[in-house]
């Protein structure tokens, strides 16, 4: 089946400016995760949704980040007033119901820039 | 709070050698899991394997093997005649059982492979 899709796959954007990133889970995956990975580092968690529900927002690095899930389905990371230190690769990631069992999925991720 | 390390930030092999990527984690739970990731340089995040915290087997698929031993906190990852096309940034991780954020990973900085004809 059809694995994790994010789109777009590049986004360049001018300080200041917002930016939407999208995310497709996987169908059926109720857990979906949202991190980012800056250049040649290891990714940070950003934000849990269950269902359409985020019970963990602490990995968000500032109110200028927010996400929202509809459904069990697509979810959009928003960056607003964005930041050179926001350039990174985005990675979302799905799995199967709540459980420390459960392996996550990887999109092929969103490269943003901010100039 | 829940860490993992990769000490070795990059390695350089010659194909055909065999080798070992290191990992060290810490965490004041007693169930957890332990991941390997592949990120090739298409840059997408291939999952090799899981292990929990109360199995210590070590485990073999094909050229890949990993071994896990909780008395130092270790999940070692071992590749044996390296192939051009294992070149790849290799990440472990790290899932804690009581958290609130579902099945959050928390990853070490990476390892960087290339492997030279």
């Amino acid at each position: 089946g059809a694995g994790v899709s994010q789109s777009p796959s590049n986004k360049v954007t001018e300080k200041g400016k917002d930016v939407e990133l999208r995310c497709d889970p996987i169908s059926g995956h109720t857990a979906l995760y949202w991190y980012r990975q800056r250049l040649g580092q290891g990714l940070e968690f950003l934000i849990y949704f269950q269902g359409n529900s985020a019970p963990d927002k602490s990995g968000l690095p500032s109110d200028r980040f927010s996400a929202e899930r509809t459904g069990e389905s697509v979810s959009t990371l928003t960056i607003q007033r964005t930041q050179q230190e926001d350039s990174a690769v985005y990675l979302c990631a799905s799995s199967l119901p709540q459980g420390y069992t459960d392996t996550q999925y990887f999109g092929p991720g969103t490269r943003l820039t901010v100039l | 709070a829940q860490k993992v390390t990769q000490a070795q930030t990059e390695i350089s092999v010659v194909e055909k050698e065999d080798v070992t990527l290191d990992c060290v984690y810490e965490t004041r739970d007693t169930t957890y899991y332990l991941f390997w990731y592949k990120q090739p340089p298409s840059g997408e995040l291939v999952f090799l394997i899981r292990r929990n915290s109360f199995d210590e087997q070590n485990e073999i698929s094909g050229r890949y093997s990993w071994n896990f031993q909780k008395s130092t906190s270790s999940f070692n990852f071992t590749i044996t005649a390296s192939q051009v096309v294992d070149s790849a940034v290799y990440f472990c991780a790290l899932s804690e059982a009581e958290n609130n954020a579902g099945n959050m990973l928390t990853f070490g900085g990476g390892t960087r492979l290339m492997v030279k004809p």
